[in-house]
């Protein structure tokens, strides 16, 4: 059973910051937060993790509260190419179980 | 990065085939892979992990004998669907990690149609 709960839709305009967020209230301390997106009949693909700190990389920012009872995924500048169903994870190992995620659809 | 291959990327066959499905790290070893099954419109299931050199484990609900598993080196782990049935057309997807608590990366999964 995923543990965490998101938005089941959002759009966002293109060239916007896209923000998508994350309830996992039950986190357990060593459990990391995770973003996949999936395309269309692709398999997941990995966008950013972190455990407490706020994390940045050339796709996204991952913004975690401080009770790290939730978390918000940025994405600063959305594309057409960034429509997708984007997953929040937490987890402790390699174990990785998806929620139903946030099918983000980025309009020109 | 990390890449994972998997193969074949698509399977049409008729009722009553086994199927064998490969996942490959390509660029690490990974001593632990797992297997998905996504239906349309739903999200991804877990379905069991691999581990090298010992027994998969597997989900609750998923039978181990129709799903044969095989973890034979660090780089590969093979999925057979044993005598797959149109309830079987799926889409199947695999993923490994280097160490624990890393991210997994996915392969682009092989669409199972049975006939």
């Amino acid at each position: 059973d995923a543990k965490t709960t998101q938005p089941p839709s959002m759009d966002c305009a293109e060239g916007r910051a896209a923000n998508l967020p994350c309830n996992h209230s039950t986190i357990s301390g060593n459990e990391y937060v995770y973003w996949y997106r999936q395309i269309h009949s692709q398999g997941p693909q990995y966008i950013i993790h972190g455990l407490k700190n706020n994390e940045t990389n050339e796709m996204a920012s991952l913004i975690i509260t401080e009770d790290r009872k939730s978390s918000t995924l940025i994405l600063p500048h959305a594309t057409l190419r960034d429509t997708a169903v984007y997953y929040c994870i937490v987890s402790n190992n390699n174990d990785m179980r998806f929620g139903a995620g946030t099918r983000l659809t980025v309009k020109p | 990065g990390a890449v994972v291959s998997q193969h074949p990327s698509r399977v049409i066959c008729k009722s009553g085939t086994s199927v064998k499905i490969e996942c490959r790290s390509l660029d690490f070893q990974a001593t632990t892979m797992f297997w998905y099954r996504q239906f349309p419109k739903q999200s991804l299931m877990l379905m069991a992990t691999s581990n090298e050199g010992s027994k998969a484990t597997y989900e609750q609900g998923v039978e181990k004998d129709k799903f044969l598993i095989n973890h034979a080196s660090l780089t590969l782990s093979t999925l057979t669907v044993t005598s797959a049935h149109p309830e079987d057309s799926s889409f199947y997807i695999c993923s490994a990690a280097q160490k624990a608590a890393q991210p997994q990366h996915f392969g682009d999964g092989t669409r199972l149609s049975i006939l």
